[in-house]
Order: C-alpha cells, then sequence, then structure tokens
C-alpha cells in the first residue's frame, strides 16, 4: 500500500498570505489528524477528521481549519499567515477507530512564511 | 500547552548496548501510551503501544513499561543498532480518538 502523501513538500509564503495544504491517507484509513511540529514547540495537534467530520481540534487560533472529503482525503488552511506559522505540517492518518492512536504519518509540509 | 515530558533531550549509547529512552506524563486520565521514532526527514512512525491498566508490554527488541503511581513512561531497546538513531517521542491518548499529545522528544545516537 502507499503511504500518506502530503502535497506540496515545500511551500515558501509571504506574511498575510493564506495557504492550503494537501494530505492523501493510506488507502482504508478513514481518520486523518493533523500536526504542526516546530523546533520550540515540538509536535502540536491541529484537529482530526473521520467521515468528513471535525471529531478534534487543538489549541490553535481560528486562521487554522481543515475539512475532508468524502474519500477520506483532507486538507488544511492557513490563513493570514504569521511569521511564526513557519513549520512542518504532518498529516497522519489511522486505520481503525479502535486504535485510533496509532497513526501512520506522511512526510510533512514544510512552509517557510517570510 | 498541554505537553508529556521527556527527561533527556539526548541520549548517546554504543552500538549492541540496551537504551533507555524516559517520559514523564502528566495527564492521569490518559487511556494509552504510544512510542514514535522520527528519521531525518520523516514523519513519526508508530513503534509500539501500552494501555493504562498494563505496567509492561514487549515488541521486537522493544519494550515499553509504564508506571501510574510516578507518571512514567520508558522505552527499551535491546541491543542498539545504527538503525535506531532517530528522535524518539511518548504519546498520550484518551477516548481512543486520534488526538496525540507528544512529549518533546529525544535524540538517541548511536555509536558503531
Amino acid at each position: 500500500k502507499a503511504g500518506v502523501t502530503q502535497t506540496p513538500r515545500y511551500l515558501i509564503k509571504t506574511r498575510g498570505q493564506q495557504v492550503t495544504l494537501s494530505c492523501s491517507p493510506i488507502s482504508g484509513h478513514r481518520s486523518v489528524s493533523w500536526y504542526q511540529q516546530t523546533p520550540g514547540q515540538g509536535l502540536q495537534f491541529l484537529f482530526e477528521y473521520f467521515s468528513e467530520t471535525q471529531r478534534n481540534k487543538g489549541n490553535f487560533p481560528g486562521r487554522f481549519s481543515g475539512r475532508q472529503f468524502s474519500n477520506s482525503r483532507s486538507e488544511m488552511n492557513v490563513s493570514t499567515l504569521e511569521l511564526g506559522d513557519s513549520a512542518l505540517y504532518l498529516c497522519a492518518s489511522s486505520p481503525s477507530t479502535v486504535r485510533s492512536y496509532e497513526q501512520y504519518f506522511g512526510p510533512g509540509t514544510r512552509l517557510t512564511v517570510t | 500547552g498541554e505537553s508529556v515530558g521527556l527527561h533527556l533531550p539526548t541520549l548517546s549509547v554504543q552500538e549492541g548496548d540496551n537504551s533507555i529512552i524516559n517520559c514523564a506524563y502528566s495527564n492521569s486520565a490518559s487511556d494509552y501510551f504510544i512510542w514514535y521514532k522520527q528519521e531525518s526527514g520523516k514523519g513519526p512512525q508508530f513503534i509500539i503501544d501500552i494501555r493504562s491498566n498494563m505496567d509492561k508490554r514487549q515488541g521486537q527488541r522493544v519494550t515499553v513499561l509504564l508506571n501510574k503511581t510516578v507518571k512514567h513512561l520508558s522505552l527499551q531497546i535491546a541491543a542498539t543498532q545504527p538503525g535506531d538513531s532517530a528522535v524518539y517521542f511518548c504519546a498520550e491518548n484518551w477516548s481512543n480518538t486520534g488526538k496525540l499529545i507528544f512529549g518533546q522528544g529525544t535524540t538517541l545516537q548511536v555509536k558503531p
């Protein structure tokens, strides 16, 4: 099976712009979670989607949003980018609602905000 | 913010030795505790999990120990190999949702 894929892998944006990141989960996985990884804050949970519904949300401002499509693919959007949004954004999918904590991560999208 | 702490940022071991990576967690209501490994340029990779009603679980070359009395979690890697070099994160989860709370990570360096 193909792993979790994320596009684009690298992105450079200017402060104030918006960005959309895409994630394709492993085939058959219906749960998708997003994380932000920075050297200072580590890995922080953004949100989780299951069957097109947001099931959990982390402590991020409303500028961060996401959605999931009927084919389980997910996107996250960050509006009005700030310098502090520079990070590696990781998407993870899970095969089972019984073990939602067993997540398979993609390689991430490296976002740089200048 | 929320976090599961790790005791040491870096651990250096000799190839063939056993490694022990420690983690302190804060939420006594967590149901599951999980270890992930992240190699350079990759996303984290699931290693092993342990449920809160257990105190020990073994996998292939890895053992996870859970001490709920002192809220401590550890990952033991037997016969550490160069391929084990990575950053190791502990994470906690409750209610079996997709929300993981990660610790800060320990970098394991394996010396040949």
